[in-house]
């Protein structure tokens, strides 16, 4: 199993600029979640979904978007990259049946100019 | 009062030294309890659950206080491999959601 995997793993933008970050997870996990993580700032939620088709806003969810139209999929996208979303993102998973383990990807590095 | 508040260090000690970082959470309803470790520009990765009984796993102690709301875990002969950031993480468990939220971390550094 590959477990949890994000595409790109780093990437540049101008402001104004979109993207689509991708999120893949093989472990038939119901919960998927999107994290930004900056320095001195710990975790922070910016999405999340507790099943294919569902989404629900996190602690910043200003300036994403977010969708789950296939069980293993979350993407999260920045219509209008602005230099306040320079960040490293994580995706992570879990199961739905008990047991709190969140399972990480690997991170995208995300600059915004 | 931050929902989950940790020393921010950085720890710094010697090889084969005891080591112990302290967390204290705001919400009480809070129903389970982690532990977390980050290397250096990688993932958070589980290290160990917490429970009330208190937990040990290999040189890693991790005991709750539910009446203080006060978690800890302590780190016996310290290894260099042991040099990360530890993340405290609660979870307050309400239906459908399952959210975890993070303490910003306690740096280790492990020196020889």
């Amino acid at each position: 199993n590959a477990g949890v995997t994000q595409t790109p793993k780093f990437r540049v933008l101008k402001t104004g600029q979109s993207m689509t970050l991708l999120c893949a997870q093989d472990m038939n996990h119901e919960y998927m979640y999107w994290y930004r993580q900056d320095p001195g700032m710990g975790l922070r939620l910016i999405h999340y979904s507790v099943g294919e088709g569902t989404t629900a806003k996190g602690e910043v969810p200003d300036g994403y978007n977010v969708s789950r139209l296939k069980k293993q999929n979350f993407l999260l996208g920045l219509e209008s990259a602005a230099p306040s979303q320079t960040s490293v993102y994580f995706c992570a998973s879990r199961t739905s049946g008990g047991g709190d383990t969140q399972y990480f990807g690997p991170g995208t590095r995300l600059t915004v100019l | 009062r931050k929902e989950v508040e940790q020393d921010p260090g950085p720890f710094n000690v010697p090889e084969g030294a005891t080591v112990a970082f302290n967390c204290t959470y705001s919400n009480s309803a809070s129903q389970s309890f982690f532990w977390y470790r980050q290397d250096c520009r990688k993932e958070p990765k589980l290290l160990m659950s917490v429970y009330s009984s208190g937990n040990e796993d290999g040189r890693f102690t991790a005991q709750l206080n539910r009446a203080s709301q006060y978690i800890s875990l302590l780190i016996r002969d310290s290894k260099l491999s042991d040099s990360a950031t530890y993340l405290c993480v609660v979870s307050p468990v309400w239906a459908g959601s399952y959210q975890l939220t993070f303490g910003k971390g306690t740096k280790l550094s492990v020196i020889p």
